[in-house]
């Protein structure tokens, strides 16, 4: 199994303002994602966070709204930028192990932000 | 993309009844379909799970079922008890192709004493 340290774990931020999230694997792993997850829904996925370049992102994510770096096989960052209470969610990070990319994947406790 | 659609939205069932939750996903590369289990306040954890070139696979009072030619794969659990309670989530990914987890919209099961 691999675990996932997000921090922070809440928060409470105006509007208009940024929020990093990070994002720490205890090993080595394959593919990082982040999913948004909004009370009481779904996981959306925003985006793969790929090493050394810029993030794969789904449709109706943008980069200059969700800024995300992987610098390394351990560690990503999410960035929420400009903030507006549509923003309030949890956003998880998720990793996955194994040859290729396959098996199992891991999620974080994942970040409760509130925007007022 | 990929779309997971799920059914039923929520589930109540009595305790030691079974409970069945179905998946269809849109994308035929889909090769790894595996569920997750999320109780409230927590992270998601996966189950079980199952890959394109297997039918059917069981864990204790939990099984899967995939029919790849009608893209869709169901959760059984039967026996089931309270602490079965917890949000269900399927998702289907293309491993070795992107590997991207598109997730279903959640069964909220009730497991009734």
């Amino acid at each position: 199994s691999a675990v996932i340290s997000q921090k922070p774990s809440r928060d409470i931020c105006q509007r208009g303002t940024s929020l990093t999230i990070q994002c720490q694997v205890d090993s080595q792993v394959t593919m990082m994602f982040w999913y948004r997850q909004q009370p009481g829904q779904s996981l959306t996925l925003i985006a793969t966070a790929n090493q050394g370049s810029e993030a794969t992102y789904e449709s109706g994510f943008v980069i200059d709204k969700f800024p995300i770096s992987r610098p390394n096989l351990t560690f990503s960052t999410l960035t929420v930028s400009n903030m507006s209470p549509e923003d309030s969610s949890i956003y998880l990070c998720s990793a996955q192990r194994g040859a290729g990319g396959t098996g199992e994947l891991f999620f974080g406790e994942g970040s409760r932000l509130t925007v007022l | 993309g990929e779309n997971v659609e799920q059914h039923p939205s929520t589930l109540s069932v009595q305790e030691g009844d079974s409970a069945v939750i179905k998946c269809t996903y849109s994308d035929s590369a889909s090769n790894y379909f595996p569920w997750y289990k999320q109780e409230l306040g927590k992270r998601p954890q996966l189950i079980i799970d199952i890959r394109s070139n297997v039918g059917e696979k069981k864990d204790q009072r939990i099984a899967v079922t995939l029919n790849k030619t009608a893209k869709h794969f169901s959760l059984h659990i039967t026996e089931t008890q309270p602490e079965d309670s917890a949000v269900y989530f399927c998702a289907a990914s293309r491993q070795n192709t992107g590997n991207q987890f598109y997730f279903g919209t959640g069964t909220s099961l009730t497991v009734i004493p």
